[in-house]
């Protein structure tokens, strides 16, 4: 199971205020990934990283924002102006490159909003 | 962008008959098919994947086609078991853009004994 880790397993919120999760990895991937995921749904990508101190908005970026200062560390912040963040949040990571390959996942964070 | 499309959504059989999941993508141009499974509560994890320049792929009791020109590729699991009960994703990915996944919805199969 070990090389990617999230936390914390569990978040609440209050309306209004931000919240960062995080998630670490050792297995000196380049590229780190987060994505969330709706009860009955697929994941959706919000952010994504192929390289230290480079991100990329994914598909629905708005609300949220990242920093990648770490190749280790890709942390998200939920931010107040996402209207519904109540989710599961996946965060995953690669290695760089094209072609594809696969993504190993942490164990997630579910996020409530209260 | 790309679209993923995956049916059917909920899939149930006899424990020892076969299951199929479809998906179908949008981008001429992706050349990755991965398909993740998800048990209850935990973290997707790979099962099989097939790449643009292979028609099918087996390990074991899955496998995989890929038709290129349909623009569609398919799980098939054999001798279904109660443990293979799960969601399970297909995706596609662009090697042009880095290894970013477009994921289907999803796909519940309930095995039963």
């Amino acid at each position: 199971d070990g090389g990617i880790t999230q936390s914390p397993k569990y978040l609440f919120r209050k309306e209004g205020q931000n919240v960062t999760l995080s998630c670490e990895q050792n297995l000196n991937h380049d590229a780190m990934y987060w994505y969330r995921q709706d009860p009955g749904q697929g994941l959706r990508l919000i952010y994504y990283s192929q390289i230290v101190n480079d991100f990329q908005k994914g598909d629905i970026a708005e609300g949220y924002s990242v920093s990648r200062e770490k190749k280790e560390s890709f942390p998200l912040t939920v931010t107040s102006a996402q209207k519904n963040p109540t989710a599961f949040y996946l965060c995953a990571s690669s290695i760089a490159g094209t072609g594809g390959g696969e993504q190993f996942f942490g164990p997630g964070t579910r996020l409530t909003v209260l | 962008g790309e679209n993923v499309e995956q049916h059917p959504s909920t899939l149930s059989v006899q424990e020892g008959d076969s299951a199929v999941i479809k998906c179908t993508y949008s981008d001429s141009a992706s050349n990755y098919f991965p398909w993740y499974k998800q048990e209850l509560g935990k973290r997707p994890q790979l099962i099989i994947d097939i790449r643009s320049n292979v028609g099918e792929k087996k390990d074991q009791r899955i496998a995989v086609t890929l038709n290129k020109t349909a623009k569609h590729f398919s799980l098939h699991i054999t001798e279904t078991q109660p443990e293979d009960s799960a969601v399970y994703f297909c995706a596609a990915s662009k090697g042009a853009a880095g290894n970013k996944l477009t994921f289907g919805g999803g796909t519940r199969v309930l095995v039963k004994p």
